[in-house]
C-alpha cells in the first residue's frame, strides 16, 4: 500500500510569492491533516480535513488555506509568502479523523519550503 | 484550545540506561494521547498510543503511562539502543460529537543514545 505522498519535495520561493503543496493520502484514507515543522517550534498544527470539509483550523493567519477533493487529495496554500514561513510542510492521513480508535495519523515525508 | 507541553526538550542516556519522557496537557477533554518518533530526515512515525480509559499501556520496551487527574502522560524506553537516538513527540486530542478533534503536539524531546 502507498504511503501518504507530499509533492513537490522541495520548493525555493521569493518573499511575497505564493506557494500550493499537494498531499495524496493513504488509499482509503478520508482525513487529511497539515502540520508546520520548524526546529523550535516543532509540529504544528494547520487544519484537518475530512470528507471535503475543514474540520478544525489552527492558530495561522488567513494567509495560509487549504481544500480537500473529493477523492481525499488535499492541497495547502500560503499567500503573500514571509520569510517565517520557511519550514517542513507536514501533511498526514488518516482512515477517520484523529483520535478514533485504531485510526493514528500516518506522515508523508513532507515539503521543505524555503522563502527567500 | 489544547496546549502540550513537553519535557525535557533534550535527553541524553546511556546506552542500557532509561528514558523517561513527560508531557502534560491543558483540556481536560482530550482522550487521545500518541507518541511520535522521528530519525532525523525522516516523518514522524506512531510508536504507541493511549486512551484515556487506561492508565497504562506497554509495547516491548516501550510503554506510556497515563495520568488523567494530574493530565499528564508519559513515554518510558527500557534498555535504551542506538537506534533509539530520534526526536520524540508527544500529542493530545479530544474527541467532541461527531468533529475529531485535531493532534496538538509538543515541541519534541531529542534523545541520544550513547554506545
Amino acid at each position: 500500500k502507498a504511503g501518504v505522498t507530499q509533492t513537490p519535495r522541495y520548493l525555493i520561493k521569493t518573499r511575497g510569492q505564493q506557494v500550493t503543496l499537494s498531499c495524496s493520502p493513504i488509499s482509503g484514507h478520508r482525513s487529511v491533516s497539515w502540520y508546520q515543522q520548524t526546529p523550535g517550534q516543532g509540529l504544528q498544527f494547520l487544519f484537518e480535513y475530512f470528507s471535503e470539509t475543514q474540520r478544525n483550523k489552527g492558530n495561522f493567519p488567513g494567509r495560509f488555506s487549504g481544500r480537500q477533493f473529493s477523492n481525499s487529495r488535499s492541497e495547502m496554500n500560503v499567500s503573500t509568502l514571509e520569510l517565517g514561513d520557511s519550514a517542513l510542510y507536514l501533511c498526514a492521513s488518516s482512515l477517520v479523523p484523529p483520535s478514533s480508535y485504531n485510526s493514528p495519523l500516518h506522515f508523508g515525508n513532507g515539503t521543505r519550503l524555503t522563502v527567500t | 484550545g489544547e496546549n502540550v507541553e513537553q519535557h525535557p526538550s533534550t535527553l541524553s542516556v546511556q546506552e542500557g540506561d532509561s528514558a523517561v519522557i513527560k508531557c502534560t496537557y491543558s483540556d481536560s477533554a482530550s482522550n487521545y494521547f500518541p507518541w511520535y518518533k522521528q530519525e532525523l530526515g525522516k516523518r514522524p512515525q506512531l510508536i504507541i498510543d493511549i486512551r484515556s480509559n487506561v492508565g497504562e499501556k506497554k509495547d516491548q520496551r516501550i510503554a506510556v503511562t497515563l495520568n488523567k487527574t494530574a493530565k499528564h502522560f508519559s513515554l518510558h524506553i527500557t534498555e535504551t539502543q542506538p537506534e533509539d537516538s530520534a526526536v520524540y513527540f508527544c500529542a493530545a486530542s479530544m474527541d467532541y460529537g461527531g468533529s475529531q478533534g485535531n493532534l496538538i503536539f509538543g515541541k519534541g524531546t531529542k534523545l541520544s543514545v550513547k554506545p
